[in-house]
């Protein structure tokens, strides 16, 4: 099983669609999530840090469910320049503070 | 904000020479720095963890005497692709730690090498 499993997509929405990514990681001791958007052939860029109490930024919002194992991503009114790869990454709380990435979720988002 | 980057942003070398890739945080101190690889189509995977003044800790699978590792300085980490093949071909990623946001990781532009 992949230590950080996700929907690889690709999702395709109409603007103003809300959709939603979801992943899932196998090791329940990980303490810190993060989603990363990555553009092609480009570095991938924080998007948001995931909390136990769920957080919102603008049109994204971001849950954490800890018994599940499972971290979600919201997008509201989606954006023509919401297409790209988002990356679900997890700290598994080591010492050597280490990301570990999942496949990522392509989003195309259609005028 | 955390200032990451990387030199060259492409390189293309024959099969059998060696190719230096630098990383470098430009605003904040880095003890640590991660090298990735990535193939087409595919997600980032670690190679290995880059730590100012000691040996880095390489990722299973990884060889360390063909990609030679250095963190010379707290701001500096250079990884070397030595006896570079085409299958070495791939966009390689820098990311460093900042100190002051423990589990933050700040990605620089990456560089892409293509070995012919």
């Amino acid at each position: 099983r992949k230590e950080v499993e996700q929907d690889p997509g690709p999702f395709n929405v109409p603007e103003g669609a809300t959709v939603a990514f979801n992943c899932t990681y196998s090791n329940s001791a990980s303490q810190s999530f993060f989603w990363y958007r990555q553009d092609c052939r480009k570095e991938p860029k924080l998007l948001m840090s995931v909390y136990s109490s769920g957080n919102e930024d603008g049109r994204f919002t971001a849950q954490l469910n800890r018994a599940s194992q499972y971290i979600s991503l919201l997008i509201r009114d989606s954006k023509l320049s919401d297409s790209a790869t988002y990356l679900c990454v997890v700290n598994p709380m080591d010492s050597s503070y280490k990301l570990i990435f999942g496949s990522g979720t392509r989003l195309l988002v259609r005028p | 904000g955390a200032v990451v980057s990387q030199h060259p942003s492409w390189v293309i070398c024959k099969s059998g020479t060696s190719v230096k890739i630098e990383c470098r945080s430009l605003d904040f101190q880095a003890t640590t720095m991660f090298w990735y690889r990535q193939f087409p189509k595919q997600s980032l995977m670690l190679m290995a963890t880059s730590n100012e003044g000691s040996k880095a800790t390489y990722e299973q699978g990884v060889e360390k005497d063909k990609f030679l590792i250095n963190h010379a300085s707290l701001t500096l980490s250079t990884l070397t692709v030595t006896s570079a093949h085409p299958e070495d071909s791939s966009f390689y990623i820098c990311s460093a730690r900042d100190e002051g946001r423990v589990y933050e990781q700040y990605f620089g532009p990456g560089t892409r090498l293509t070995v012919t």
